[in-house]
């Protein structure tokens, strides 16, 4: 299947500073993207849909301010976390889309601490 | 949008046994449903997945049915092993667009 690599996959950070996550899509282009942020022992609640060229689009009630997307190439999408706080540490992941068959291959995740 | 809810939030089965997860969802127009396991710190992997013009897929142990009608589907899995324990999460889609998660099921095998 379709790879989606992501980096890091662990950072641990001041609060106030800002931390940058990568997504790649490796073997095929990736027009949306999607981020995901994730709770211990709960699902994965969706974040935004990150569209290369355009502004994403961002999920009733997460900030755009706070979580900023980047789609800048058909392979790369970033997501950074702004003057981070402890209430954000959580589990990041991305993922993309084969815009052909639908199936959604996943990064292999940030885990981000705030300290 | 789409509300995908998934039953039940636990799940444990003795070596052998058979798991069912159940999943519901509102959106009619969704057309693909996948399943995803996720082992603890790692990235949900797709174990299966079946689009709306389908009713049943198997594959080996595992098989997910689903009615359109009723909008629910469901994962199976047969002759449970221990490394099946694990957190699995269904999902509706239109393709090319977003995935709507259910909440997860974390099942656990007794050996």
């Amino acid at each position: 299947g379709a790879v989606v690599s992501q980096h890091p996959s662990w950072v641990i950070c001041k609060s106030g500073t800002s931390v940058k996550i990568e997504c790649r899509s490796l073997d095929f282009q990736a027009t949306t993207m999607f981020w995901y942020r994730q709770f211990p022992k709960q699902s994965l609640m969706l974040m935004a849909t990150s569209n290369e060229g355009s502004k994403a689009t961002y999920e009733q009630g997460v900030e755009k301010d706070k979580f900023l997307i980047n789609h800048a190439s058909l392979t790369l999408s970033t997501l950074t976390v702004t003057s981070a706080h402890p209430e954000d540490s959580s589990f990041y992941i991305c993922s993309a889309s084969g815009h052909y068959t639908g199936e959604l291959f996943f990064g292999e995740g940030s885990r981000l601490t705030v300290l | 949008g789409e509300n995908v809810e998934q039953h039940p939030s636990t799940l444990s089965v003795q070596e052998g046994d058979s798991a069912v997860i159940k999943c519901t969802y509102s959106d009619s127009a969704s057309n693909y449903f996948p399943w995803y396991k996720q082992e603890l710190g790692k990235r949900p992997q797709l174990i299966i997945d079946i689009r709306s013009n389908v009713g049943e897929k198997k594959d080996q142990r595992i098989a997910v049915t689903l009615n359109k009608t009723a909008k629910h589907f469901s994962l199976h899995i047969t002759e449970t092993q221990p490394e099946d324990s694990a957190v699995y999460f269904c999902a509706a889609s239109i393709v090319g667009n977003q995935f709507y998660f259910g909440t997860g099921t974390s099942l656990t095998v007794i050996p």
